[in-house]
């Protein structure tokens, strides 16, 4: 068990929506990556939180954005949603005495 | 042209067979390497994490990366149908919490 856990499992939505999807790790773990992964592809980076600050950022429009949280839990936000937007979205977090980044289960979003 | 490539297959091979999956990249600043399985409709998990070139042994699996050629390979030994998944790679500049960058994924199949 990797010790991080997202919310929710699966969603349906349609285009223009907005959704949240929350991530959760264990305590110590201060960087959480965000990523999506479309069907047939591998994971692609959205962006990072470190201590609560964006630290870094894939090729993702303004319409994705994240919060990181004191209790080590985070969101991922995407507005205005488009139906390429349908992915499995995954978490991933770091912490001290890791060797690299384990990520969570993911959510399925389904936009229609 | 992608950063990382990997043949997304799919690979299907008999109970007992030795596997070879492998990826190539065009990053000479990456650095650590790492193969991650993900069975259906789940995150991914870390099998194996390498720095630099060399081999690592770990029961079963042998990663191997060489980095003149810019080539990565994961060998599964005495394979078996649980290990039916899709394997990733992925790599990164630094250790630790930086931008993972992943392959496409190699679907595999073990048949009983």
């Amino acid at each position: 068990e990797t010790g991080v856990t997202q919310s929710p499992t699966h969603l349906i939505k349609t285009r223009g929506q907005q959704v949240t999807l929350r991530c959760s790790s264990q305590s110590g773990h201060n960087t959480v990556s965000w990523y999506q992964q479309a069907l047939g592809q591998g994971p692609q980076f959205i962006f990072q939180y470190y201590r609560e600050e964006e630290n870094g950022r894939g090729n993702f429009p303004p319409r994705f954005s994240g919060l990181q949280f004191p209790n080590y839990s985070s969101e991922l936000n995407v507005n205005a949603l488009e139906l390429d937007d349908s992915a499995l979205y995954l978490c991933a977090t770091y912490g001290t005495g890791k060797e690299t980044q384990y990520f969570g289960p993911g959510t399925r979003l389904l936009v229609l | 042209q992608k950063e990382v490539e990997q043949d997304p297959g799919p690979l299907s091979v008999p109970e007992g067979a030795i596997v070879s999956l492998n990826c190539t990249y065009s990053n000479s600043a990456f650095q650590y390497f790492m193969w991650y399985r993900q069975y259906s409709r789940k995150g991914p998990e870390l099998l194996m994490y390498t720095y630099s070139s060399g081999n690592k042994e770990d029961g079963r699996f042998t990663a191997q990366v060489d980095k003149s050629s810019k080539y990565i390979s994961l060998f599964i030994r005495d394979s078996q149908p649980s290990d039916s998944a899709t394997y990733l790679c992925a790599m990164t500049r630094l250790q630790g919490a930086q931008k993972l960058v992943f392959g496409q994924g190699t679907r595999l199949t073990i048949n009983p």
